[in-house]
């Protein structure tokens, strides 16, 4: 089963527009991540954002973390038509003998000039 | 400085078959993660091997199994191949204890 499951499912927006995802899990975490996928190719690491934090900024990315609802957003501004793809969130626990990651079944977005 | 490579590419084979993926990480990471990704879901974990040892497996049945080099570098193999097994096969390498994965551009297997 997956950990965690993103909302929407697709997401259609205009160039220049915002796009909001969300993600929500089970289980207590130590950390969340948000990979990026084009076209059924290699995940693209975007951000990682820990168990004590709340909020996270990279360039147009901003990540949200709300431990105590278990869910974590991802949005990203002023999109350009190079941000269509598909946006996993993956939960980390991580143990003694290492970590994995569960991913969600993804948000596929599409930026339309 | 390369990143994660996996070959082949592309594969077909037929059920029953058997086949073998190929890892190699990123320059400095010695930790390699696989996953499966089935058409339109997230990946799923597989296994993860660090120092030649498998060290976390995830719920896949024993018809999958891995080897890990002493460079490193790793291989997934997958016995007595079903339709089921058509996915997209992706290999990550970390540095132990650091969280963030780099993957691979991933191998797609068509069993026909």
């Amino acid at each position: 089963s997956q950990q965690g499951e993103e909302d929407p499912q697709a997401l259609s927006i205009q160039e220049g527009e915002n796009a909001t995802m969300n993600c929500s899990y089970k289980t207590s975490i130590n950390n969340l991540q948000w990979y990026r996928q084009n076209s059924g190719r290699g995940l693209v690491h975007l951000i990682l954002i820990r168990s004590n934090e709340r909020e996270k900024h990279s360039g147009r990315l901003r990540v949200t973390l709300d431990t105590s609802k278990k869910s974590s957003s991802l949005l990203i501004t002023a999109s350009r038509a190079a941000d269509t793809a598909s946006y996993f969130c993956a939960t980390d626990l991580i143990k003694a003998a290492g970590n994995k990651l569960t991913f969600g079944g993804g948000t596929r977005v599409l930026v339309k000039p | 400085d390369a990143g994660v490579t996996q070959s082949p590419t592309h594969l077909i084979k037929t059920r029953g078959q058997q086949v073998t993926l190929r890892c190699s990480p990123k320059s400095g990471h010695d930790t390699v993660s696989w996953y499966q990704q089935a058409l339109g879901q997230g990946p799923q974990f597989i296994f993860q091997y660090y120092e030649e040892e498998e060290r976390q497996r995830g719920n896949f049945p024993d018809r999958f199994s891995g080897h890990q080099f002493p460079n490193y570098s790793s291989e997934l193999n997958v016995n007595a191949l079903l339709l089921g097994d058509s996915a997209l096969y992706l290999c990550a390498s970390s540095p132990l204890a650091r969280e963030t994965q780099y993957f691979g551009p991933g191998t797609r297997l068509l069993v026909l």
